[in-house]
């Protein structure tokens, strides 16, 4: 198994409050991912890195952004999280372009 | 962006029968991937086959690139195949990054027994 860990596993938190999800890969891999999992939606890309200090849009941004100072950390920030924003967030990881992909068991996060 | 239709939306199927699931796509792609959800939310990666046919054991999988299609089969199905089966498709590389994988929306399978 690819060595992903995100924390925390699971989280509730205010509309308002800012959040910050982390996502720790022991690989080595260049690519780094943030989707996330609604239902009727499948997983939509949040923002992605491919490689230190570079990071991009994904097809869902808005509310969200992210750092990555170091190849095994890539943080996932919700400034002022709202209710739409309660998902599961799921972070991906890739050795190269076109190559597998690997996933993180998940966050589940709930905006009350 | 592009576009990935998978069918069927759910099956219910009896222990050790076969299925057949596909995944459409709009537009060519560098990179196609299948992926099994458990039912306690686990991302597995099955396959990687931008085209041509692979085999794991029980299942299989080909993709039609020039037709824009790709087919998992699962045969003699077995319980611990049930959760969702999500098809993910890239188009290319822009610029320094690998843009991420497209996802339809899964089909979600029940193996009964």
């Amino acid at each position: 198994d690819a060595g992903i860990t995100q924390s925390p596993r699971h989280k509730v938190t205010e509309t308002g409050t800012p959040v910050t999800l982390r996502c720790h890969q022991t690989e080595n891999h260049r690519y780094m991912y943030w989707y996330r999992q609604d239902p009727g939606h499948g997983l939509r890309l949040i923002h992605y890195s491919y490689g230190v200090k570079d990071t991009d849009k994904g097809e869902v941004s808005d509310g969200y952004s992210v750092s990555r100072s170091k190849t095994e950390d890539f943080l996932l920030t919700l400034e002022s999280a709202t209710s739409s924003q309660t998902s599961v967030y799921f972070c991906a990881i890739r050795l190269d372009q076109g190559a597998r992909a690997f996933f993180g068991q998940g966050t589940r996060l709930t905006v009350v | 962006g592009i576009q990935v239709e998978q069918s069927p939306p759910d099956l219910i199927l009896q222990e050790g029968a076969n299925s057949t699931l596909r995944c459409n796509f709009s537009d060519s792609v560098n990179n196609l991937q299948w992926f099994h959800q458990n039912p306690w939310g686990q991302l597995i990666n099955l396959f990687y086959i931008p085209s041509g046919t692979k085999q794991n054991g029980r299942l299989s999988a080909t993709t039609v690139a020039t037709e824009r299609y790709s087919l998992l089969y699962i045969s003699s199905s077995q319980t611990t195949d049930s959760g969702v089966y999500f098809c993910a498709v890239e188009r290319g590389y822009s610029g320094g990054g690998a843009d991420g994988l497209t996802f339809g929306k899964g089909t979600h399978l029940i193996i009964q027994p």
